[in-house]
């Protein structure tokens, strides 16, 4: 079964860094992009980026670029999300997501989500 | 970044209803269209992709069609786990971008 496993629900302080994980399993890792979407609370969908696992290449959306970091370990089929100064305006739930075919930007599957809190 | 607008936003219907979402870009995307079905603290589940193909496991009751800028999911009888959020999404070029969402409520 094709799956993406995201790490656990983080509550941080404003200015705080924070790395949140994707690991795949059930396919070959090295063979799709991973990518990561935004969820505000009560809000649509917004696509942050994508990391070609098998080089580390990364795409980023204008609007995400330079406030987060996108990577991945091809050794371990994990990929990451991370920020080195969070602000409240983070607190979202972020999902990473596969492509259904290679070199395709639709998603499935996703990961189950990893809620973000930044508050004071 | 091409737009997608989705209408309506909200609806509210009953079970056996057919019902109808639109979404529109605001270039031409070519059949690169996705519909995603969420329901409250879950992740979005691939509906379709290519504008109309059906998802493996998908009911068949989802269809969907369109062209250029104009595309339509149709639930063709609406039932109680189809009440949920449903997003289109662009994948035509990068960055891929999702519609505001309609939410379908019960009535």
């Amino acid at each position: 079964e094709v799956q993406l496993v995201q790490s656990g629900a983080e509550v941080k302080k404003p200015g705080e860094s924070l790395r949140i994980s994707c690991k795949g399993s059930g396919y070959s890792f090295t063979s799709y992009w991973i990518s990561w979407v935004r969820q505000m609370p009560g809000k649509g969908l917004e696509w942050m980026g994508r990391i070609d696992p098998s080089d580390s290449y990364t795409n980023y959306s204008p609007s995400f670029q330079g406030h987060v970091t996108i990577s991945a370990d091809k050794s371990i089929s994990t990929a990451y999300l991370q920020w080195s100064s969070l602000k409240a305006s983070d607190t979202a739930m972020y999902y990473c997501a596969r492509p259904g075919v290679p070199g395709y930007n639709w998603f499935d599957p996703w990961g189950q989500g990893t809620l973000v809190t930044v508050s004071s | 970044d091409i737009q997608m607008t989705q209408s309506p936003s909200s609806l509210s219907a009953s079970v056996g209803d057919r019902v109808t979402i639109t979404c529109r870009a605001s270039q031409g995307v070519s059949n690169s269209l996705a519909w995603y079905q969420q329901k409250p603290g879950k992740a979005p589940k691939l509906l379709l992709y290519a504008a109309s193909r059906l998802e493996s496991g998908v009911p068949s009751t989802f269809s969907g069609s369109g062209s250029g800028t104009d595309y339509t999911l149709t639930i063709s009888s609406l039932q109680p786990e189809d009440f949920a959020t449903y997003y289109c999404q662009q994948y035509y070029s990068t960055p891929p971008t999702f519609g505001q969402g309609t939410k379908v409520e019960i009535k």
